[in-house]
């Protein structure tokens, strides 16, 4: 059973300092691992999606990476803003023929101006 | 392009009322899986629906239902409800190739037991 942790549970940081994000998982068979920012009481926004034969997606100054052999994945925000304020969660697909994803309790992130 | 579309987005029931919540996914998308997000448990998984046939399941209680119509729409049916069942209800969609793909989600509804 695919268990899926986040560490810290909350970070707060000053305006402009890179910052990364932990996440871990149990069972290294799987598909994808997603990661998706949360605004309080909105949905969730996919920000970078990793399968299971790449190491690494970038987009803007947002860097994920995956190790499957040590159970891992790191979400890097360069150069972090208070706009980037937010619960960030990262989710695993570890089953094949399903969509079903196992999802970490997040990391809520403050960016101080 | 439309993102995914989730209604009612605020919902007030009382306890032992029945209630339904519509998804509507991005179009060409052909799985929608619901989730269940609270304080406590975080984002729990309650089923997944593709091709108007429930894939897989969570671990939730029977009362927990839901169906997919053939246009991919979705809805999900809580009858009897309790207190625990307040949350923020989420709908994902996915355009479903060989292998999983990106999930988008919808803004949630939420759903608060009297």
């Amino acid at each position: 059973k695919q268990e899926v942790t986040q560490i810290p549970a909350a970070l707060s940081v000053p305006e402009g300092e890179n910052l990364v994000l932990n996440c871990s998982f149990t069972d290294s068979a799987i598909y994808n691992l997603q990661w998706f920012r949360q605004d309080p009481g909105k949905g969730l926004t996919s920000l970078l999606l990793i399968q299971s034969s790449q190491r690494e997606q970038t987009s803007g100054r947002l860097n994920a990476s995956l190790d499957k052999s040590s159970g891992r994945s790191t979400l890097y925000i360069a150069a972090s803003q208070p706009g980037d304020s937010a619960t960030y969660l990262c989710a695993a697909i570890s089953q094949g023929g399903s969509e079903k994803l196992v999802f970490g309790k997040g990391t809520k992130l403050t960016v101080n101006p | 392009k439309a993102g995914v579309t989730q209604t009612p987005r605020y919902l007030i029931k009382t306890r032992g009322q029945q209630v339904t919540l519509s998804c509507s996914p991005i179009s060409g998308h052909r799985s929608v899986s619901w989730y269940q997000q609270t304080p406590g448990q975080g984002l729990q998984f309650l089923f997944e629906y593709f091709s108007e046939t429930q894939r897989n399941k969570g671990n939730f209680p029977g009362r927990f239902s839901g169906r997919q119509f053939s246009n991919s729409r979705s809805e999900m049916n809580v009858s009897t409800l309790e207190l625990g069942d307040s949350a923020l209800y989420l709908c994902a969609s996915s355009l479903v190739g060989g292998a999983p793909t990106e999930a988008f989600f919808g803004q949630g509804t939420r759903l608060t037991v009297v």
